[in-house]
């Protein structure tokens, strides 16, 4: 079946205007999460979704990102007010909820967007 | 807080030989589960294993296996019979496990890039 999608792959903007990046998850996978990686970093935490619901949004760096999800598929993550710190690629991510005593509900990961802020 | 720590520098390793990449972390949660991915130069992030920290026996997962050191918080990742195609860089990463089957955020370590000469 189809994996995580992301949109759009890459998003070349100015300094100070808002951009949406879109995830779509793995059909029926009730997590959605979204990570922010820079150049030759590991992988940051931003946001957690549980449904529609964020349990977990302790990784937003500033109140210039939020996120929601609707329908408990597609996620947006909207940085406002962009900032050339904010250059990066965000990475989404999706996994199942098993009630299985094994489970460890691996996180499927999206291509990325390439966020580049002039 | 969690916190994963990968310190090597740059890995090389000869075509066909095995290879250790080293992953500590720390953790004051009492479950958790230990994961290892792979970036190549693509830019997607690949699943390669999953550890669990009641898990009595090491995982294993074709040419992949982690050698875990509960005590000693030590969850290194040993890929036998290397090819090239395994060159990329490696991610050690980890999260709690509130209880079975319940989701939450992955931390991540900075990665170590692995190089296969022929």
């Amino acid at each position: 079946g189809a994996g995580v999608s992301q949109s759009p792959s890459n998003k070349v903007t100015e300094k100070g205007k808002d951009v949406e990046l879109r995830c779509d998850p793995i059909s029926g996978h009730t997590a959605l999460y979204w990570y922010r990686q820079s150049l030759g970093q590991g992988l940051e935490f931003l946001i957690y979704f549980q449904g529609n619901s964020a349990p977990d949004k302790s990784g937003l760096p500033s109140d210039r990102f939020s996120a929601e999800r609707t329908g408990g598929s597609v996620s947006t993550l909207t940085i406002q007010r962009t900032q050339q710190e904010d250059s990066a690629v965000y990475l989404c991510a999706s996994s199942s909820t098993s009630g299985g005593q094994s489970s460890y509900n691996e996180q499927f990961f999206g291509p990325g967007t390439r966020l580049t802020v002039l | 807080a969690q916190k994963i720590t990968q310190t090597q520098p740059g890995m090389f390793v000869q075509e066909k030989e095995a290879v250790t990449l080293d992953c500590t972390y720390d953790t004051s949660d009492p479950s958790y589960g230990l994961f290892w991915y792979k970036q190549p130069s693509s830019g997607e992030m690949i699943f390669l294993i999953y550890q669990g920290s009641y898990d009595q026996q090491n995982a294993t997962e074709g040419r992949y296996s982690l050698n875990f050191q509960k005590a000693r918080k030590s969850a290194n990742l040993v890929i036998s019979a290397s090819q090239l195609g395994d060159s990329a860089m490696y991610f050690c990463a980890m999260r709690e496990i509130i209880r079975a089957g319940a989701n939450s955020k992955l931390t991540f370590g900075k990665g170590i890039t692995l190089s296969v000469r022929p």
